[in-house]
């Protein structure tokens, strides 16, 4: 992901539309991929995976695509409600024993 | 199934003084453990993770500290706070094999050091 210590972008999104939410990662040895959700004052929660030999997973609501030869990964919610407010991590691993999350992006859901 | 706690939730300390966060996983073994900071607005930095009982692994310079004494507890520490040592601190676990896989975050220890 990208550098740790920077400033969170952030991104507004009207109620109902769909929100997507962009990362770039800097290992391309990493082979598993994850996007946490971290709502205020609490840990980061599991959203969604995907593993290098696939360029597309869909869960509830969520999507999450890889683009491996520009070292790309983004998050796609659908139907954006208010409790999808947050800020959104991208996290990879290059199979070690570690996790590298980007920089994060907060996300705020307009009524 | 397994949980994750860390305490305290939040703690207002002077400068100087002595730090000590624990975090127990219950509902699996050996597992992964991991310390990671975040300071206001910013991303999540490792601290130290660990791959068992007494193997601890330091990603930053720093006057922090970390200690594995059972293997599902996770303890860190400082001798002295600094006031750049605010922030809300995250423990974590993983399985434990090879690569981090998804890692299971406790509710955080916020730390105001004044």
């Amino acid at each position: 992901g990208e550098s740790v210590g920077l400033h969170l972008p952030t991104l507004s999104v009207q109620e109902g539309d769909n929100s997507i939410i962009n990362c770039a990662y800097s290992n391309s040895a990493s082979d598993y991929f994850i996007w946490y959700k971290q709502e205020s004052g609490k840990g980061p929660q599991f959203i969604i995976d995907i593993r290098s030999n696939m360029d597309k997973r869909q869960g509830q609501r969520v999507t999450v695509l890889l683009n491996k030869t520009v070292k790309h990964l983004s998050l796609q919610i659908a139907a954006t409600q208010p409790g999808d407010s947050a800020v959104y991590f991208c996290a990879e691993n290059g199979n070690d024993y570690k996790l590298s999350f980007g920089a994060g992006t907060t996300v705020t859901v307009r009524a | 199934s397994q949980t994750i706690h860390q305490w305290p939730a939040t703690l207002v300390q002077p400068v100087g003084s002595p730090l000590s966060l624990e975090c127990t996983v219950e509902g699996t073994s050996n597992p992964n453990l991991y310390w990671y900071r975040q300071a206001a607005g910013r991303g999540l930095q490792l601290l130290f993770y660990s791959v068992g009982i007494g193997q601890i692994s330091s990603e930053v310079p720093q006057n922090l500290s970390a200690s594995r004494p059972q293997d599902r507890q996770f303890i860190l520490s400082s001798k002295k706070l600094l006031l750049s040592d605010s922030g809300f601190y995250l423990c974590a676990w993983s399985p434990g094999v090879a690569g981090a896989g998804e890692l299971f975050f406790g509710e955080g220890s916020r730390l105001t050091v004044l």
